[in-house]
């Protein structure tokens, strides 16, 4: 039972165009959301978060939207550079519950 | 650097033998949690630490697997008895609170040959 999913394994965009990846969930306990970005054979590395009593976080050129009723977030990056070119994972925590639940990612690539 | 560190980076092991992964969270970090990730997967919890208390072992770790935090600072993961199964890229993270953002190590990567 996958309680995050990203339904897009993977995304290719034109450089200086907008990136947006998106991100399901079914657990409703769920109130913190992350977004990592990952270049092979590293570690994740965070991007930016959101708590659920928020709907937008912006931060430089990533902004998260989230919409509780339909347990739908999206990360958009604006513009897209060739250097954003890696996998994206979304991940969620919550209530009582402090570890990660990652979804299996989508590997972004951004084309000069 | 003052991030999570993972030592080592790589690990190439036979079957059968063991293996020790070591975490040195970030300093002022009382959480401590070790992950796994296998090609097309997302990470998965494999165990979490407060200080030097471990609260919580995934039913992924089997008795095979068993990790310590002396004094609460610097993690260690043990396999023993590796399987082929076991090859994956093994990751760290720690936060300062519950409910903070988890920040992850470059993990070690495990080829059980």
């Amino acid at each position: 039972d996958q309680q995050v999913k990203q339904n897009s394994p993977s995304l290719s965009v034109q450089e200086g165009r907008i990136s947006i990846l998106n991100c399901d969930y079914t657990n409703s306990m769920f109130d913190y959301f992350l977004w990592y970005k990952k270049y092979p054979a590293e570690g994740p590395t965070f991007l930016i978060s959101i708590s659920s009593i928020k709907d937008k976080n912006e931060d430089g050129r990533f902004t998260v939207f989230l919409n509780k009723s339909a347990k739908h977030l999206s990360l958009h990056i604006v513009p897209s550079q060739p250097g954003d070119s890696a996998v994206y994972f979304c991940a969620a925590s919550g209530g009582s519950n402090y570890k990660l639940t990652f979804g299996k990612g989508t590997l972004l690539t951004v084309n000069p | 650097d003052t991030g999570v560190s993972q030592n080592p980076r790589h690990k190439i092991t036979k079957r059968g033998q063991n293996v020790t992964f070591r975490c040195d969270p970030i300093s002022e970090h009382n959480r401590l949690y070790w992950y796994r990730q296998t090609l097309g997967q997302g990470p998965e919890f494999l165990t979490y630490f407060q200080n030097e208390a471990q609260l919580e072992k995934s039913r992924l770790l089997s008795d095979r697997f068993s990790a310590e935090r002396p004094k609460g600072s610097f993690s260690t993961l043990e396999i023993q008895r590796t399987e082929q199964g076991d090859s994956a890229m093994y990751l760290c993270a720690s936060s300062i609170r519950q409910g903070e953002t988890a920040f992850f190590g470059q993990g070690t990567r495990l080829t059980v040959v």
